[in-house]
Order: C-alpha cells, then structure tokens, then sequence
C-alpha cells in the first residue's frame, strides 16, 4: 500500500529565509506526486506536481520541488520565504502506473514565519 | 470557472440528526472524490466515484455514511445518524478523465456533531 511520510509537523522559518520541507513516499509503481497548500479554513490548493521527466518541477508561488527516486523523496523548496507562505503543506501521491485515482496525503507540516 | 462548489460550508449539528453535504464538481470533470480530514488522522479518502458510479467506497466509516451522485455535477454525502466524531471537514474534490488527472479541492464543509 502506498504512504506519504512529511517527517516535519512544525517549521519556523524567518522572512526572506530558504526553506525545504521534506516528503517520503512509498508507493509500488511509478508514482504522481503532488504538493498542496492549505491556509486556514480553506481548501487544498495546488502548488506543483510531478509526473515524469524533468525531476525539478517549478510550480506557483516560486516553489519548486525535487523528485529523487533513490531516495523515494519529494522535498518541497522555496529560496526567499515571504510572510503569506504561512500555511499547512501536503505532500500527496497517487495515479501513476497502478491507475490509482485517490490520493494518499502525508500527515501536513506546518510554517509559521517569522517577521 | 467556478471551481467545486460545496455547501454548506460549516454545519452544526444535534448527536442522532441527519447531516447532508453537498459538492458541485467543476464542469467536464468526470471523477468525484470525497476526503475527510481530522486532526487525528489527517486527509483520507472516503469514496469516489467516476461518470457518476462509485468506484472505492473503502474508506466509507460505517454504514451511517452514504454518498450519491445522481448526475454529472452534483453529489451528496449523508450521515444518519451522525455522532461526535464525525466531526472534521470534509472536502469535495474533481479532475478530468485521463492518467495524469489533477485534483481540484472545494473549500471543504466544516461538521460539528455536539
């Protein structure tokens, strides 16, 4: 069975500071990989995804992110953090090979930045 | 386009009622999923359905929950009777046909069971 691992639950960043929030996933086929950003009391909203190719995928907001298949990882970057960037993250696998159409979520880590 | 719509967005309820969430998926899209999210176990999915049948209700707590999609644009998901720990929000999300489909995630319904 397919499982997301967001090893993070809290991270503090500064203002203007770099910022890497890491993803593991175990799935048994090639997998979709997806990051999704919650502000509070709102929906998932998506950053970026990654189906094949390029393993460096760019997405909205200046966020970017690293597919490492030795590695099993998805870490999720952005080089300046800006004050809105304050939200809940999900990592989220699924689709791929298996055709799988649900999607299974890390449990979220959540930023908090700092003035 | 609007986006996924879903009503009511926050609901409070008696232990024992009948509670119904309603989700509008955006047009052309033809899967429907239902997620419910708690703190203590994160975003998981419920059911979803495709062109309107139910494909994975393996996630469907008991039988108290019930989800129906009587046509392309709409879908309900019912809990009779509902209890505490039903509370949590539940997102309505859709995407289109095709292997590299993206889920789009409505704002979600916010349950309170008392």
């Amino acid at each position: 069975a397919q499982s997301v691992t967001q090893p993070d639950i809290h991270i503090t960043v500064s203002e203007g500071a770099s910022l890497e929030l890491r993803c593991n996933y175990s799935y048994g086929a090639t997998p979709y990989l997806f990051w999704y950003v919650q502000s509070p009391g709102q929906g998932l909203q998506l950053l970026l995804k990654y189906f094949s190719g390029d393993t460096l995928v760019q997405g909205i907001k200046g966020f970017e992110a690293e597919f490492k298949r030795s590695q099993s990882s998805f870490n999720l970057r952005k080089p300046s953090v800006h004050w809105s960037d304050a939200a809940e993250y999900f990592c989220a696998v699924g689709g791929g090979d298996t055709g799988r159409r649900a999607l299974t979520f890390g449990s979220g880590t959540r930023l908090q930045v700092q003035p | 386009d609007a986006g996924v719509i879903q009503s009511p967005r926050h609901e409070v309820t008696e232990m024992g009622q009948e509670v119904t969430l309603r989700c509008k998926p955006i047009s052309g899209h033809d899967y429907l999923f239902w997620y419910r999210q708690t703190m203590m176990r994160g975003l998981e999915l419920l059911i979803y359905f495709n062109n309107n049948v139910p494909i994975d209700d393996s996630g469907m707590p008991e039988d108290r929950f019930s989800a129906k999609m009587p046509n392309a644009s709409f879908s309900t998901l019912k809990i009779q009777p509902s209890e505490p720990r039903d509370s949590a929000v539940y997102f309505c999300a859709s995407s289109h046909r095709g292997r590299r489909e993206t889920q789009y995630f409505g704002p979600g319904t916010r349950l309170l069971v008392l």
